[in-house]
């Protein structure tokens, strides 16, 4: 029932491995937001795209990589993510101008 | 940077009672005041917001009020119900379009 939709739900991944996480969303927003929570934390931000383009990026390491394809779509790249990284990765996206944020439902990611 | 808090960290109510919720924030340029619900295990969700030139909004039972001379917005609950219970967040932006949240509010509603 939610209009951001979030692939996988779950991930498990050694700290060699390279996945992805995958993000999609038809209302229109062109801004779109890579969020990380841990447990009984707030969201925290990580990436915003704005037309498709990086807008802000708050200091994330390099093994998170992200990537805007279109419009419609986000994806975060992981690669030799830390145990430390195990957390909640929420994708939202907004409209233009200030505007509510639309989460999905997050992919829990565990690092092993 | 931005700098967000919320008071107070756990709240717990008697099911019927008010629940208050308050926002402060220190940058002078956020223009949109919003509140986000985050029952267990689920995402988070806009409850109710409100924007600068605006001084309070209201929705049924939940309404939200701005002071911006003191810097701070308030989320105002009223005949609670167990299924309020859950984390609130506010997160206080301006047009940089970063949201940024505050450490959230647990909200518990005894029946």
């Amino acid at each position: 029932d939610t209009e951001v939709t979030q692939t996988p739900k779950h991930l498990v991944m050694g700290m060699t491995n390279k996945k992805s996480l995958k993000c999609e969303q038809h209302m229109g927003h062109r801004a779109m937001y890579w969020y990380k929570q841990k447990a009984k934390k707030p969201p925290e931000l990580m990436f915003v795209y704005s037309y498709e383009k990086l807008s802000i990026n708050e200091s994330v390491p390099s093994r998170f990589s992200p990537e805007c394809p279109n419009s419609s779509l986000l994806n975060l790249h992981l690669h030799a993510l830390q145990p430390e990284d195990s957390a909640l990765y929420l994708c939202a996206s907004s409209g233009t101008g200030v505007s509510p944020l639309h989460f999905g439902n997050g992919t829990r990611l565990t690092v092993t | 940077g931005e700098n967000v808090e919320q008071h107070p960290s756990t709240l717990s109510v008697q099911e019927g009672d008010s629940a208050v919720i308050k926002c402060t924030y220190s940058d002078s340029a956020s223009n949109y005041f919003p509140w986000y619900k985050q029952e267990l295990g689920k995402r988070p969700q806009l409850i109710i917001d409100i924007r600068s030139n605006v001084g309070e909004k209201k929705d049924q039972r939940i309404a939200v009020t701005l002071n911006k001379t003191a810097k701070h917005f308030s989320l105002h609950i009223t005949e609670t119900q167990p299924e309020d219970s859950a984390v609130y967040f506010c997160a206080p932006s301006s047009n940089t379009g970063k949201l940024i949240f505050g450490q959230g509010t647990t909200l518990q509603v005894k029946p």
